[in-house]
């Protein structure tokens, strides 16, 4: 079993519609998860960054985590065009270890 | 600014031969790490380091080399051995999340 699981898509929505992007772990010592975003051809940049269960919400995204089930949730509300690009949750034991990241989404919103 | 800097943004090997990838940053972050990505794989760690003159394997070492002399600079080198080394490849510096590079395009002639 892969550490980090993630559906690779692609992922088709409208304009307006809430997305929603998820993984699930396998380790229980996973503590802090990430989500990342990669436009085409270019480096990931982070989105949102969370530690404990539960919601966190930065403008339209909220990161959701649940370690009982060792499952994360990215939301994007009201997605834009511009949303479009490739979702990648990440995991780490502890703030300095390596970071283990799924394969990545790719989600496409039509206009 | 503060950032992370790969160079080149686009690389030709031919068969045969070691090319070396930069990556510079002035996060002053002790963590650097080169990651491989091909479609549909992911990101796939080649090598880590969490201090200047020490550095690890990651999963995909075999064909790699780098280096880390400096606290800003982490060199990788793509050597011969490796057999398919066509694919963009990602550095990132970590203090309590990565900070990606915009990456270089390798690409085997």
């Amino acid at each position: 079993q892969k550490e980090v699981e993630q559906d690779p898509g692609p992922l088709s929505v409208p304009e307006g519609a809430i997305v929603s992007l998820n993984c699930t772990y396998s380790n229980s010592a996973f503590q802090y998860f990430m989500w990342y975003r990669q436009y085409s051809r270019k480096g990931p940049e982070l989105l949102m960054y969370t530690y404990s269960s539960g919601n966190k919400e930065d403008g339209r995204f909220t990161a959701q985590v649940d370690k009982s089930s060792k499952y994360i949730s990215l939301f994007i509300r009201d997605s834009q065009p511009s949303d479009s690009a490739t979702y990648l949750c990440a995991t780490e034991m502890n703030r300095d270890d390596k970071i283990i990241f799924g394969k990545g989404t790719r989600l496409h919103i039509l206009p | 600014d503060g950032g992370i800097t790969q160079s080149p943004k686009y690389l030709f090997r031919k068969e045969g031969q070691n090319v070396t990838l930069s990556c510079e940053q002035n996060l002053n972050h002790d963590a650097m790490y080169w990651y491989r990505q091909d479609p549909g794989q992911g990101l796939r760690l080649i090598y880590y380091s969490q201090i200047v003159n020490d550095f690890q394997k990651g999963d995909i070492a075999e064909g790699y080399s780098v280096s880390r002399e400096k606290k800003e600079s982490f060199p990788l080198t793509v050597t011969s051995a490796q057999k398919n080394p066509t694919a963009f490849y990602l550095c990132a510096s970590m203090d309590t999340e990565a900070f990606f590079g915009q990456g270089t395009r390798l690409t085997v002639v």
